[in-house]
């Protein structure tokens, strides 16, 4: 069982580039959402998915974008990185009830220059 | 709407004294309540968790929290702390029903534990 898996563990983007994080779960899980991780501001949702083909955005969804085509895989798309970009990045999975908690991948450091 | 407030971005302790941490919540249905540790360059692992039933909670680690609804607080607490306790902990607020396991996470509070 490998859990929630992240890829890569660390990027370095020019401005204006675009990439894909990944993220995987072998859970089963229904639930599946993207935070980023900024000093002092906690965790923040970007995007959200209840299901397979189900998207929708969270608190900070503005410059990214998502897609679920199946149960096991919900990518972030970066469109044009900007410096403010910057940031650890976390995938996470559940089940849909919610009442487990999540299950949290190791994270992404994105570096935007 | 949910919302969560820890108090203390930082907090530090001796080696053997009592931990605790507070987490206050907001949330317009009954919350679901959650601690997370996160130590360096990892990602967040669950402590423990409140849904329904007995209102203190033991989790992992010797640590425990209690669900106080009428001060809308989930305090997190350790009798005696260790140096490997030395981490960031994060509190979360989500609901059950449709809200479908989103959770709202406070600021965080990290925790330095001193020999």
């Amino acid at each position: 069982n490998a859990g929630v898996t992240q890829t890569p563990k660390f990027q370095v983007l020019k401005t204006g580039q675009s990439m894909t994080l990944q993220c995987a779960q072998d859970m089963n899980h229904e639930y599946m959402s993207w935070y980023r991780q900024d000093p002092g501001m906690g965790l923040r949702l970007i995007h959200y998915s209840v299901g397979a083909g189900i998207t929708d955005q969270g608190e900070v969804p503005n410059g990214y974008n998502v897609s679920r085509s199946t149960t096991e895989d919900f990518p972030l798309r970066l469109l044009s990185a900007a410096p403010s970009q910057t940031s650890v990045y976390f995938c996470a999975s559940s089940f849909r009830t919610g009442v487990y908690g999540y299950t949290f991948g190791s994270g992404t450091r994105l570096t935007v220059v | 709407a949910q919302s969560v407030t820890q108090l203390g971005s930082h907090v530090s302790v001796s080696e053997g004294a009592l931990v605790l941490l507070r987490c206050n919540y907001s949330s317009s249905v009954p919350p679901y309540l959650f601690w997370y540790v996160q130590y360096p360059n990892q990602g967040l692992q669950l402590l423990l968790k409140y849904t329904t039933g007995a209102t203190l909670v033991k989790g992992i680690n010797g640590f425990e929290a209690e669900f106080k609804k009428s001060e809308t607080s989930f305090h997190l607490t350790k009798p005696s702390a260790h140096m490997s306790d030395a981490a960031e902990y994060f509190c979360a607020v989500g609901a059950g029903g449709t809200s479908y396991g989103k959770l709202t996470f406070g600021q965080g509070t990290i925790l330095t534990v001193h020999p």
